[in-house]
């Protein structure tokens, strides 16, 4: 199993520009997140999904959009990129249920120039 | 708002000790709660949890416990070792999951 598998790992984009981070989990996993980490700060939730065809806001939605077509794909849409956007990446998954742990991917280190 | 708050930024401690992490949340319909590990250019990894319906999970030399009428955990680290240095997040959900803001460990030798 490779787990959660995000790409790119790295990306440097201009102001204005767009891109799709992708997510890819082969744990059948119905649940999946989306976050950003700031230098020096916590996790923050950006959205999540409890399965395909749902999707709700987390705590920094704003500036993003993502879908979930497939159990196994969560992509996060940035449509004109911003130099707030400057983040590291994060994306999770995890099984149904109340005691489940969520596994992450290696992260999406972001630049906005 | 920071449901979940990790009021420590950093910890240092000396091999052998205890190293003692804390973390408060608000909001009471969360259903469990996780201590992830992270270190720098990797995702978390899950270290332990605790259902709300218990106070106390155990795990080798890590332990949860879990004060429900406090809404506080803490993750006790006994004895600390060397290779525990790095940031401990506290987590908590019910469907979404939000984190902490981490507390940096540090165990001398």
């Amino acid at each position: 199993n490779a787990g959660v598998t995000q790409t790119p790992k790295f990306r440097i984009l201009k102001i204005g520009q767009s891109m799709t981070l992708q997510c890819t989990q082969d744990m059948n996993h119905n649940y999946m997140y989306w976050y950003r980490q700031d230098p020096g700060m916590g996790l923050k939730l950006i959205y999540y999904s409890v399965g395909a065809g749902i999707t709700d806001k987390g705590e920094v939605p704003n500036g993003y959009n993502v879908s979930r077509s497939t159990t196994e794909d969560f992509p996060l849409r940035l449509e004109l990129a911003a130099p707030s956007q400057t983040s590291v990446y994060f994306c999770a998954s995890r099984n149904r249920g109340a005691n489940t742990e969520a596994f992450f991917g290696q992260g999406t280190r972001l630049t906005v120039v | 708002d920071q449901q979940v708050k990790q009021n420590s930024p950093s910890l240092s401690v000396q091999e052998g000790r205890i190293s003692i992490l804390n973390c408060d949340y608000t909001n009471s319909m969360f259903d469990y709660f996780l201590w992830y590990k992270k270190y720098p250019a990797e995702g978390p990894t899950f270290l332990i949890s605790i259902s709300s319906i218990k106070d106390k999970n155990e795990d080798g030399r890590f332990t949860v416990f879990l004060n429900k009428s406090a809404k506080h955990l803490s993750l006790h680290i006994v004895p600390s070792q060397p290779g525990d240095s790095a940031v401990y997040f506290c987590a908590a959900h019910n469907n979404d999951m939000r984190f902490g803001a981490g507390t940096r460990l540090t165990v001398k030798p």
